[in-house]
């Protein structure tokens, strides 16, 4: 199956520094690329979805000028947390559609926790 | 929009014993049905999906799921969990011809399987 590659894993930074969290689709073309945040023990909420060459699509409520996403090729959209808080602490998903797979199925990355002190 | 509920946040059974996790979905259009497993620290995969067809939908790890439009369900079962099934299972929707494949997720259900 289609596999996509999240990095870092985990990442511990200090507060008002920028994180950048990668996310490549190894084997396939991902023309859409979707950006999840999850809390403790809640669902994954959508943050925005990444088209290739084209501004990210923000959803409702999510600082887009905080959260930099950039989707300059096929297999690799990146999230950049800019001026990190505490807050900002979560575990952030990518996932990444197939284009062979006509849009019914989106592939998800390992996650990245990042914690912000 | 969609939404799903996932009417258990928790669902603790013994090993061999079936299971069902439910799920009931609210869409004013028609939608693609899908069940998520996700362990620990780790993304999200794949169990089964409903696009069209038949309404018992076999996934892999011995799961299925039937959708059932009158009752707008999706209900997730096993005949005899695992250990290994420890997890937190998503149920998600997204409407059929979107462009974007935007998924809503429910608020997810965490099955505990016992020895």
């Amino acid at each position: 199956g289609a596999v996509v590659s999240q990095h870092p894993s985990r990442v511990i930074c200090k507060s008002g520094t920028s994180v950048k969290i990668e996310c490549r689709s190894l084997d396939f073309q991902a023309t859409t690329m979707f950006w999840y945040r999850q809390f403790p023990k809640q669902s994954l909420m959508l943050m925005a979805t990444s088209n290739e060459g084209s501004k990210a699509t923000y959803e409702q409520g999510v600082e887009k000028d905080k959260f930099l996403i950039n989707h300059a090729s096929l297999t690799l959209s990146t999230l950049t947390v800019t001026s990190a808080h505490p807050e900002d602490s979560s575990f952030y998903i990518c996932s990444a559609r197939d284009l062979r797979t006509l849009n019914t199925e989106a592939f998800f990355g390992q996650g990245t926790r990042l914690t912000v002190v | 929009a969609q939404s799903v509920t996932q009417l258990d946040s928790q669902v603790p059974v013994f090993e061999e014993a079936p299971v069902e996790l439910r799920c009931n979905y609210s869409s004013s259009v028609s939608v693609y049905l899908f069940w998520y497993v996700q362990y620990p620290n780790q993304g999200l995969q794949l169990l089964l999906k409903y696009l069209s067809g038949s309404t018992l939908v076999k996934g892999i790890n011995g799961f299925e799921a039937e959708f059932n439009k009158s009752q707008t369900s999706f209900h997730l079962r096993k005949p005899s969990v695992h250990i290994s099934d420890t997890a937190e299972y998503f149920c998600a929707v997204t409407k059929t011809g979107g462009s974007n494949y935007k998924l809503t997720f429910g608020k997810g259900t965490l099955l505990t399987v016992n020895p």
